[in-house]
């Protein structure tokens, strides 16, 4: 069975930072390309970045390069997003799906930017 | 950028109603759009790929059809598990885009 599970959500600061994971479970993580979604509250989706197989390539969002990196380690079957210098407007819930097809999500984890 | 133009925003329907969500592109994205349902507090479920293919395990009432800048899903007869948010996503081109959403709600 594909599981998708996020961790590292929570309450930080504006112009603070917060590591996103994504443990992978269930399929052969190293095959597919991997992506995070993140949903604003009473909001639609929004796509932030993307990672090739063997992490050769990863594309972003406009609104978000510089601040966003995404990245893996397939030893470990696992994805990352790292977030700096997060504003009120990064308070979303993020979610991490499987392939060019986002067929497989996550439940999502939930990052809240406030003082 | 792509543009996912979705309508309509929200619906009201019965139950064994017909239901038709569209999406249009504002370029040609062939057929490299899935269509994604979403429940309150839940994670997206990918409903069609490939415009017009049925998820495995999702219910032959729900189809996808469409080419090119225009797209449809169809709910040939609702349920009361299908109230919820659809949402169409191309990924033929960076960045990915969504549409807005459609609501179905209960009539």
């Amino acid at each position: 069975e594909v599981q998708l599970v996020e961790s590292g959500g929570g309450l930080v600061q504006p112009g603070g930072s917060l590591r996103l994971s994504c443990a992978a479970s269930g399929f052969t993580f190293s095959t597919y390309w991997m992506s995070w979604v993140r949903q604003a509250p009473g909001k639609g989706l929004e796509w932030v970045a993307n990672i090739k197989q063997d992490g050769s390539e990863k594309n972003y969002v406009d609104s978000l390069k510089g601040r966003f990196s995404i990245s893996r380690d397939n030893a470990k079957n696992s994805l990352y997003l790292q977030m700096n210098s997060l504003t009120a407007e990064d308070t979303a819930v993020y979610y991490c799906a499987r392939s060019w097809g986002f067929d497989y999500w996550g439940q999502g984890t939930l990052v809240t930017v406030s003082s | 950028d792509i543009q996912m133009t979705q309508s309509p925003s929200s619906l009201s329907a019965s139950v064994g109603d017909r239901v038709t969500i569209t999406c249009r592109a504002s370029q040609g994205i062939r057929n490299d759009l899935g269509w994604y349902q979403q429940k309150p507090g839940k994670a997206p479920k990918r409903l069609i790929y490939a415009a017009s293919s049925l998820q495995s395990g999702v219910p032959s009432r729900f189809s996808g059809s469409g080419s090119g800048t225009e797209f449809t899903l169809t709910i040939s007869s609702l349920q009361p598990d299908d109230f919820a948010t659809y949402y169409c996503l191309q990924h033929n081109s960076y960045p990915r885009t969504f549409g807005q959403g459609t609501k179905v709600e209960i009539k």
